[in-house]
């Protein structure tokens, strides 16, 4: 499968406790793009990075949250001490930098208990 | 920012009948529109998009119209079948043009398409 890939699917969590997801992206898509997406309503933008650079992170929940790129890979989205808000799903998305098409990977479910 | 308004929140048509899905944005900035449809438990999936400088684009029963004046861009479906029942998400985002990228994507909230038989 050479499509958009995320880790883990899903994640039960304590409140109070950190999590780490991992996005990687379709094989030479230099844009990488978050989201959040809570039930019944569209994705929300987060944040996204051209090649490890981070374009834009003012939509960022909180300072809670970071995400990284470190090497224009991969992408991993930490949250820090998580609250019951945070559950939703996480979903990563990837374009090649001079075309707007965005190809969403299958998510990750967040349960905060 | 760009706010995004999508409606109806539920459509509900005939097999064979045609759909109609409306969306005002509220950037005059905005110049790139995708669409979305999204099955229960799938990742979204795009189904058609359109840039500013287009007013109306169509691939096979999909069309998507834009009035830039007005801020609102439409979604057509003809000759509906069971399997286009799904969510379908508006959206809008700035776009640098060629060599330039999208910024993220402002979604709207969603309308669930029902095909009934």
């Amino acid at each position: 499968d050479t499509g958009v890939s995320q880790d883990p699917r899903h994640k039960i969590t304590k409140r109070g406790q950190n999590v780490t997801f991992r996005c990687d992206p379709i094989s030479e898509h230099n844009r990488l793009y978050w989201y959040r997406q809570t039930l019944g309503q569209g994705p929300e933008f987060l944040t996204y990075f051209q090649n490890e650079a981070q374009l834009e992170k003012s939509r960022l929940l909180s300072d809670r949250f970071s995400a990284e790129r470190p090497k224009g890979s991969f992408s991993t989205l930490e949250i820090q001490r998580t609250e019951q808000g945070d559950s939703a799903m996480y979903l990563c998305a990837s374009s090649l930098g001079r075309r707007e098409t965005q190809y969403f990977g299958p998510g990750t479910r967040l349960l905060v208990l | 920012g760009e706010n995004v308004e999508q409606h109806p929140s539920t459509l509900s048509v005939q097999e064979g009948d045609s759909a109609v899905i409306k969306c005002t944005y509220s950037d005059s900035a905005s110049n790139y529109f995708p669409w979305y449809k999204q099955e229960l438990g799938k990742r979204p999936q795009l189904i058609i998009d359109i840039r500013s400088n287009v007013g109306e684009k169509k691939d096979q029963r999909i069309a998507v119209t834009l009035n830039k004046t007005a801020k609102h861009f439409s979604l057509h479906i003809t000759e509906t079948q069971p399997e286009d029942s799904a969510v379908y998400f508006c959206a809008a985002s700035i776009s640098l043009g060629s060599g330039g990228g999208a910024d993220g994507l402002t979604f709207g909230k969603g309308t669930h398409l029902i095909i009934q038989p």
